[in-house]
């Protein structure tokens, strides 16, 4: 069975540039999740889309980050314009019937300098 | 507030020598309860879960876990670490009721092998 993919792994940008991180996840998997990983620290939940409906992005910046899911399946979280905070791995996941069943990406590890 | 904490940040052990990572939670009924691996450059892997039932639960690569209820913890365990454990390590919480099951994590507690 294929895993999460994403990409791109690595991205390097200025300040108040913009980046976009894609997201393809395990075939059938319903719930897909972003999570935003800062150096020394647990990941964070971003976002979660239940198919292409958001049910939880209490913790998404808004004013600068944003995620689609089309048609249920890939997603892209776009962060416009960066921050120098914004240096993280931001990692996908995917899952399905349970929170046992949750499988994550490598992750895209994002320096803004 | 409902949380989950590791209160090691870094621990450094001999490779064959026993290990135990802590986990704490707060919350206000018994989440389930989870340890994930992160190896450099890896993804998370999830080591082992507990639900309910058997409080010992076992999990991959030789892993253990024991949920205290009295002690709101869920400690890691491995009676002989190999090289190839050094990794971050991170515990995880998901609410026991209903909605859409969001993992929360710990801050992770990096294990280092020595020689």
């Amino acid at each position: 069975e294929a895993g999460v993919a994403q990409s791109p792994r690595y991205k390097i940008i200025e300040k108040r540039q913009s980046v976009a991180f894609w997201c393809n996840p395990i075939s059938g998997h319903a719930t897909l999740y972003w999570y935003q990983q800062i150096l020394g620290q647990g990941p964070k939940l971003l976002i979660q889309f239940q198919n292409n409906g958001v049910v939880d992005d209490s913790q998404l910046p808004k004013d600068r980050f944003s995620a689609e899911r089309l048609k249920g399946v890939d997603s892209t979280l776009k962060i416009q314009p960066a921050k120098l905070e914004d240096s993280a791995v931001y990692l996908c996941a995917s899952s399905t019937q349970g929170p046992d069943k949750t499988f994550f990406g490598q992750g895209t590890r994002l320096t803004v300098v | 507030a409902q949380s989950v904490t590791q209160p090691d940040i870094h621990i450094t052990v001999s490779e064959g020598a026993s290990l135990e990572l802590r986990c704490n939670y707060s919350y206000g009924a018994t989440p389930y309860l989870f340890w994930y691996v992160q190896s450099p450059g890896q993804g998370l892997q999830l080591l082992l879960k507990y639900f309910s039932g058997d409080t010992l639960v076992q999990g991959i690569k030789g892993f253990e876990a024991e949920f205290k209820r009295s002690q709101s913890s869920f400690n890691l365990r491995k009676p002989s670490v190999h090289w190839s454990d050094a990794a971050e390590y991170f515990c995880a919480v998901v609410p026991p009721l209903g909605g859409y099951q969001k993992v929360t994590f710990g801050t992770g507690t990096k294990l280092q092998v020595i020689p």
